[in-house]
């Protein structure tokens, strides 16, 4: 079975400032995906990124960076200058490779941009 | 990716009543799935609904309480049934593409007095 922690529940931040949201997963399979996904206010979930177990590259997209390290099972996700509009509840998600497409997710991290 | 849309964006229902939310993509997916995410919480998988076959259902959630229907590859309905105010959620219908990446609709929200 697949879990999901993300142990920060709240975090607040200035704008400009850089944030680091963690992700630690736990799965007894080789083949498994990770995702994260935003949710602001307006409740719709925003697919930002997928990553396979066999791809340990970081990945960076503007001022979004993903570092995925299968030593310590973590997938955190870094916001570069944030901004207000960064402000949402951001999940992260795992599935298993092994014919199940269920979408394990964390609790969530809602993040506070303050102008 | 994919298109997503969802009917109802939202509704207030009376308890006992049933509501269908439609969820329509824009291309034909094999996997679709249906979540419930209620006040303040992540995302439980309800269902998962493939085309020609019955839906999946999760532990906790009966076809009773929620039939599903998937006529074809674009298009699949949620029904709750016989509703309660602990039935108050935001419901989201999503599919998978090729490549193993999951996108939602904009969910339907679900408030029931």
């Amino acid at each position: 079975a697949q879990k999901v922690t993300q142990a920060q529940t709240e975090i607040s931040v200035v704008e400009k400032e850089d944030v680091t949201l963690d992700c630690v997963y736990e799965t007894r399979d080789t083949t498994y995906y990770l995702f994260w996904y935003k949710q602001p206010p307006s409740g719709e979930l925003v697919f930002l990124i997928r990553r396979n177990s066999f791809d340990e590259q970081n990945e960076i997209s503007g001022r979004y960076s993903w570092n995925f390290q299968k030593s310590t099972s973590s997938f955190n996700f870094t916001i570069t200058a944030s901004q207000v509009v960064d402000s949402a509840v951001y999940f992260c998600a795992s599935y298993s490779g092994a014919g199940s497409y269920q979408l394990t997710f964390g609790k969530g991290t809602k993040l506070s941009v303050i102008p | 990716s994919a298109v997503i849309s969802q009917k109802p964006s939202r509704d207030i229902c009376q308890r006992g009543t049933s509501l269908t939310i439609q969820c329509q993509v824009d291309s034909q997916v094999t996997m679709m799935f249906w979540y419930r995410q209620q006040p303040g919480q992540s995302l439980t998988l309800i269902a998962t609904a493939n085309q020609g076959s019955e839906a999946t259902y999760e532990s906790g959630f009966v076809i009773d309480k929620f039939p599903i229907s998937r006529p074809n590859l674009t298009f699949s309905t949620l029904t709750v049934s016989n509703m309660s105010p602990e039935d108050s959620s935001i419901y989201l219908c999503s599919v998978e593409t090729q490549g193993y990446e999951q996108y939602f609709g904009p969910g339907t929200r679900l408030t029931v007095t």
